[in-house]
């Protein structure tokens, strides 16, 4: 399978804390997304990150990727109660083709 | 706009009986998706589409098939439906922008298959 993998399967915080999640894949990409979905939802995309770019900032959201190490990581800063959902990467090869990881689920206490 | 809109957004199907999902979206997109997302396994693709009356196969095409008559609408089949199926269906769309683009994703479709 040439899904990828995320780690923590799931995480739990305090609001106002950051959170990070990882991101691993197997083969070389073109780009890297993450999505976020929220519990009986559909997906939601947060931002997006080329192979050549090493960094992106949205808002609260930091995304990093190393090629090298075939991983991206999203920190999301200052965390809300509202930010309690499941976190996907999904990578992109060919087109507009992606593979997903099988998430990490985040819960921000309040 | 709509966005991307699925229906139905349940069904319970007995094994061997057929069904048809339809997706549709409102963006004028020309790729459309079918994922299914199992718990633990995130989604994995199962048909999609470049344009109207384009179809191919993804990871999981298996006992679905598709159709693709008009550019906004994008079905998937069962058509003798089994318990392995039993799963959330999700449709997303994008544009056709080359090497990469965002997709839209819809609410989704619970499937039971008993």
């Amino acid at each position: 399978s040439q899904q990828g993998e995320e780690d923590p399967q799931a995480l739990s915080i305090q609001e106002g804390e950051n959170a990070t999640m990882n991101c691993s894949y197997k083969t070389s990409i073109n780009n890297l997304q993450w999505y976020r979905q929220n519990s009986g939802r559909g997906l939601v995309h947060l931002i997006l990150i080329r192979s050549n770019e090493r960094e992106k900032h949205s808002g609260r959201l930091r995304v990093t990727l190393d090629t090298s190490k075939k991983s991206s990581s999203l920190l999301i800063t200052a965390s809300r109660a509202a930010d309690t959902a499941s976190y996907f990467c999904a990578h992109s090869k060919y087109g507009n083709k992606l593979v997903f990881g099988a998430g990490t689920i985040l819960r921000v206490k309040s | 706009n709509a966005g991307v809109t699925q229906t139905p957004k349940f069904r319970v199907l007995k094994t061997g009986q057929s069904m048809t999902l339809l997706c549709a979206q409102d963006m004028n997109h020309e790729y459309m998706y079918w994922y299914r997302q199992d718990p633990g396994m995130g989604l994995r693709l199962i048909h999609y589409s470049v344009g109207e009356g384009t179809t191919a196969k993804g990871e999981v095409p298996d006992g679905y098939n598709v159709s693709r008559l008009k550019k906004q609408n994008f079905l998937l089949g069962l058509e003798s439906a089994a318990p392995s199926q039993t799963s959330v269906y999700f449709c997303a769309s994008s544009y056709l922008t080359g090497r990469m683009g965002e997709q839209y994703f819809g609410p989704g479709t619970r499937l039971t298959v008993t």
